[in-house]
C-alpha cells in the first residue's frame, strides 16, 4: 500500500477551461475527502464521500464544482470554467471509519494554477 | 461552531532550542484536536492527536503537545529543533460530522 495518491501533481489551466482531478484513495479506505488550500492557509473542506454516497458538502463547493467516487474507490474532482479564484491546492484524504474518530491520511495534492 | 485559532503565523527558531506552537480551539461539543505538518509540496502528515484520557500528548519527531481544556488551548511543543523540522504545521479540531476544521498555519523556520 503506497498511501493516498493524486493525479496530477500540477495542472496549469487558462480561464474557463474544464479540469478533472483524481485521487485514488487507501484500499479498502470506506471515507474519502476533499480539501481546498489557498496560499497562506489551512485546509478548507469541500466535501466527502462514505463509499460511493456523497455525505457532505460545503457551500465553498459551487455549482461548477462536481465531485464523483463512482464505485466507492477512487475519486474525481471536477472544475468548470475555472477561473482565477480557483487556483489553490486540492488535498484529497482518506480514513477508515468503524467506529469512533479516525486518522485522515493525505495524498501529496494538485495545485492548480488558473491562468 | 467549531473553529481553530493558530496564534502566530511565523515561528524563527534557532537550531536545538525549544519551541511552542500555539492552538486554541472553541467547540461546544466534545473535542478531538489534531496536530498535522506539511513540508513545501507535500501533502499532510499526521504529528499526533488528542481524543481522551491523558491530557499530554506524545507524538512523532519528538513532539508532544498538551491539552489544556480550561484555557481551550492544544500548544506543540518539543524541546530541541532540527532544521528539519522546517515546514508548516497545523492544528486541527474534528468536526461531529466527519471533517477536519483547519487553524490557518504556523511557519517554522530552524536556522542554524
Amino acid at each position: 500500500d503506497t498511501g493516498v495518491s493524486q493525479d496530477p501533481r500540477h495542472k496549469i489551466t487558462k480561464r474557463g477551461q474544464n479540469v478533472t482531478f483524481r485521487c485514488d484513495p487507501i484500499s479498502e479506505h470506506n471515507r474519502l475527502y476533499w480539501y481546498r488550500q489557498t496560499l497562506g492557509q489551512g485546509p478548507e473542506f469541500l466535501t466527502y464521500f462514505q463509499n460511493e454516497a456523497q455525505l457532505e458538502k460545503s457551500r465553498l463547493l459551487s455549482d461548477r464544482f462536481s465531485a464523483e467516487r463512482p464505485k466507492g474507490s477512487f475519486s474525481t474532482l471536477e472544475i468548470q470554467r475555472t477561473e482565477q479564484g480557483d487556483s489553490a491546492m486540492y488535498l484529497c484524504a482518506s480514513s477508515l471509519v468503524l467506529a469512533g474518530i479516525n486518522e485522515q491520511f493525505f495524498g501529496p495534492g494538485t495545485r492548480l494554477t488558473v491562468l | 461552531a467549531q473553529s481553530v485559532t493558530q496564534l502566530d503565523s511565523q515561528v524563527p527558531v534557532f537550531e536545538e532550542a525549544p519551541v511552542e506552537l500555539r492552538c486554541n480551539y472553541s467547540s461546544s461539543v466534545s473535542v478531538y484536536l489534531f496536530w498535522y505538518v506539511q513540508y513545501p509540496n507535500q501533502g499532510l502528515q499526521l504529528l499526533l492527536k488528542y481524543l481522551s484520557g491523558s491530557t499530554l500528548v506524545k507524538g512523532i519527531n519528538g513532539f508532544e503537545a498538551e491539552f489544556n481544556k480550561s484555557q481551550t488551548s492544544f500548544h506543540l511543543r518539543k524541546p530541541s529543533v532540527h532544521i528539519s523540522d522546517t515546514a508548516e504545521y497545523f492544528c486541527a479540531v474534528y468536526n461531529q460530522g466527519g471533517k477536519l476544521i483547519f487553524g490557518q498555519g504556523t511557519e517554522l523556520s530552524v536556522k542554524p
